[in-house]
Parts: C-alpha cells; sequence; structure tokens
C-alpha cells in the first residue's frame, strides 16, 4: 500500500536532549513537508522540502533541523534549542507542483518529560 | 502575507441539522484551496481541492463552494460519523511561498445523535 509512515507514534524526551522524527513516504511524491499542531491551533509549517538535497524553512523552523537525503525520506530532528517541543508533529508530502493535495502520516506525538 | 481564518471555532450539530462552514483566505493569486478532515490522534484525510471561483465539489454528505475570498463546507443531513475537525488550507502564487501550504486553524464538529 502507498503511503507515509511515521515513527515512533509516541515519543519521550528529557529536557535537553535532541530527538530525530522519521518520515517515509512511497508515494514517488518529489514534495515533502514538516508541520507542528498545538492544541487550538492550525497547522504550522516547520520546513518543506521539494526536491531531494534542499530544504526551505517555513515558520517556525527555529529549533529544528531536517535532511532530504532520498527522495523517499525527510527526517526532523528537534534539538535542545528548541523551546517548547512538546505537540504533535505531522509529516506530509505531495507531487510537484501548485495545484497538488499533500497527503499526511498519522503523527508523531512528542513529550518532553 | 498569506492568511486564512476559519469560523466558526467549534459547532456542534443535532443529527440531520445541516450547516456550513467557513474558511476566508487572503492570498497574492490562490493556487488551489484544500479541505482536510481530521480524526483526533490522527493527521488530516483530504478531502477536495478548489481552484477558482465558483467550482463546486461534492462527497457523500459534504460539498464544497469557492468564492474569490472564501470557502464554504456544507455538511448535510449530518451524521455522528461525520465529528471531526475540519481544515482549510491554501497554496499561493507567491514566489516567497512557493510550495507552502498554509492551513487555518480548523472547525471542530460534533454531531449528537
Amino acid at each position: 500500500d502507498g503511503g507515509i509512515t511515521q515513527s515512533p507514534k509516541y515519543l519521550f524526551r528529557k529536557e535537553g536532549q535532541n530527538v530525530t522524527l522519521s518520515c517515509e513516504q512511497n508515494l514517488n511524491h518529489d514534495a515533502m513537508y514538516w508541520y507542528r499542531q498545538d492544541p487550538g491551533q492550525g497547522l504550522r509549517l516547520i520546513y518543506y522540502s521539494q526536491i531531494v538535497n534542499d530544504f526551505q524553512k517555513g515558520d517556525i523552523a527555529e529549533g529544528y533541523s531536517v535532511s532530504r537525503e532520498k527522495k523517499e525520506s525527510f527526517p526532523l530532528t528537534v534539538t535542545s534549542a528548541q523551546k517548547n517541543p512538546t505537540a504533535f508533529y505531522l509529516c506530509a508530502s505531495s507531487l510537484q507542483g501548485f495545484n497538488t493535495e499533500a497527503f499526511f502520516g498519522q503523527g508523531t506525538r512528542l513529550t518532553v518529560v | 502575507e498569506d492568511q486564512v481564518t476559519q469560523s466558526p471555532e467549534a459547532l456542534r450539530l443535532q443529527e440531520g441539522e445541516s450547516s456550513s462552514l467557513n474558511c476566508s483566505y487572503t492570498v497574492s493569486g490562490l493556487r488551489g484551496l484544500f479541505w482536510y478532515r481530521q480524526d483526533p490522534g490522527k493527521g488530516p484525510e483530504f478531502l477536495f481541492t478548489l481552484y477558482s471561483a465558483g467550482e463546486e465539489k461534492e462527497k457523500e454528505r459534504l460539498k464544497a463552494t469557492l468564492t474569490k475570498k472564501e470557502s464554504f463546507l456544507h455538511i448535510t443531513a449530518p451524521k455522528p460519523e461525520d465529528s471531526a475537525t475540519y481544515l482549510c488550507a491554501v497554496r499561493s502564487e507567491s514566489t516567497d511561498s512557493w510550495g507552502k501550504l498554509q492551513f487555518g486553524a480548523g472547525t471542530q464538529v460534533v454531531v449528537t445523535p
């Protein structure tokens, strides 16, 4: 089955630690995205990538880093510099181009303990 | 700057009581308006894409319409399984935000039997 897989579903992190969230897609999509969702708020864009080895900062990139070494994979690292990392993180992908919808994974809930 | 505003924030309906959700937007050239449904703890599920004013799309009890300033999601004779948060998102032709998908905060819909 084609789709987007995020792992893990739940993640706990101690303060001061970096943590990496995985996102893999087998839809042959060029573009991939990372969003953060907090209660009562819309999805806020962290980073997006239109092609391999290229990515751009979204609206809230501070404290996060990404890589895009393969078309299928777009991992997100939440660094210790992110002041309030507890949130629901969503990965998405789409075909290249303006008029194309994005498809989402099931999300990773990150909690800082 | 592109902006997307959804109203109301929450909507409680009796089963069979039709209603509409609003998504108003300001973008520098619309390149697509997208509706998603999101269940608690899950990733958003794609519903519709609208490209130009006057366009309409239907799926079961849902119908999406688009004008030059806003989109409506009409829910006809809703059932409890239509309970979810409905998200609206836009893409603009702005070169600064090429590829970005800007989301509204969503409307939480609860349908009671």
